[in-house]
């Protein structure tokens, strides 16, 4: 069963600085997806990517936001420069083939101050 | 993918079932619907998901009305830890990747 980790769980920052977001996927996934979680917006789609490649980076908010995935096993999230109103958790989750279902990690909450 | 339509939040008795409406009334011949759920600050889980037929798995249980314009999932004996938040997704290809939307999703409370 695929698994999704991701790190830091919890990351403060000062506004201004940058962010990065890790995800590793464990296996057995062809697509990967990073959503953002706030009260007031609930769970956004930001991007997703099919075996390796970017497919729709419309939920990204700006261009300070850019991800990339350098293999199967690696994605990243990066923020630059952060603002607080980025401050959320943000979702990695990636397809699994037994069912089609999705499997989401953890999440990493950010809090730009 | 068609939109969904959820009660914003229910009560449960532990050890009762729980049953979960979702309203999709433009969904179409193609798309399938998918229930995940949230429990708090973890990310969302599978659950379960449908064509036109019933479904049933170890977690739930789900039931697609003939027109297949509404939809209940059902967890036949509610325990404390089924307190989450539940998702009902309608979405095309099941076999294919592609973007699971999220709407605000049912906030079931299971109690004592």
């Amino acid at each position: 069963d695929a698994g999704v980790i991701q790190s830091p769980r919890h990351e403060v920052t000062e506004m201004g600085q940058e962010v990065t977001l890790r995800c590793k996927p464990i296996s057995g996934h062809d697509y990967l997806f990073w959503y953002r979680q706030t009260m007031m917006r609930g769970l956004e789609l930001l991007i997703y990517f099919n075996n390796n490649v970017p497919i729709d980076d419309s939920g990204m908010p700006e261009d300070r936001f850019s991800a990339k995935m350098p293999n199967a096993s690696f994605s990243t999230l990066k923020i630059q420069p952060s603002e607080p109103r980025d401050s959320a958790v943000y979702f990695c989750a990636v397809r699994t083939g037994v069912n089609y279902g999705y499997t989401f990690g953890s999440g990493t909450r950010l809090t730009v101050v | 993918d068609a939109k969904t339509t959820q009660p914003t939040s229910m009560d449960c008795a532990e050890g009762r079932a729980a049953n979960l409406p979702c309203n999709h009334s433009t969904i179409s011949g193609n798309e399938y619907v998918y229930w995940y759920r949230q429990i708090h600050s973890q990310g969302p889980q599978y659950i379960i998901h449908g064509l036109k037929n019933n479904e049933t798995n170890e977690m739930a249980s789900l039931i697609i009305t003939e027109d297949r314009k509404s939809s209940t999932l059902i967890l036949p004996h509610a325990t404390l830890r089924d307190t989450a938040v539940y998702y009902c997704i309608v979405r095309v290809s099941y076999n294919q990747g592609g973007k699971l939307i999220f709407g605000q999703g049912t906030e079931l409370s299971v109690k004592p």
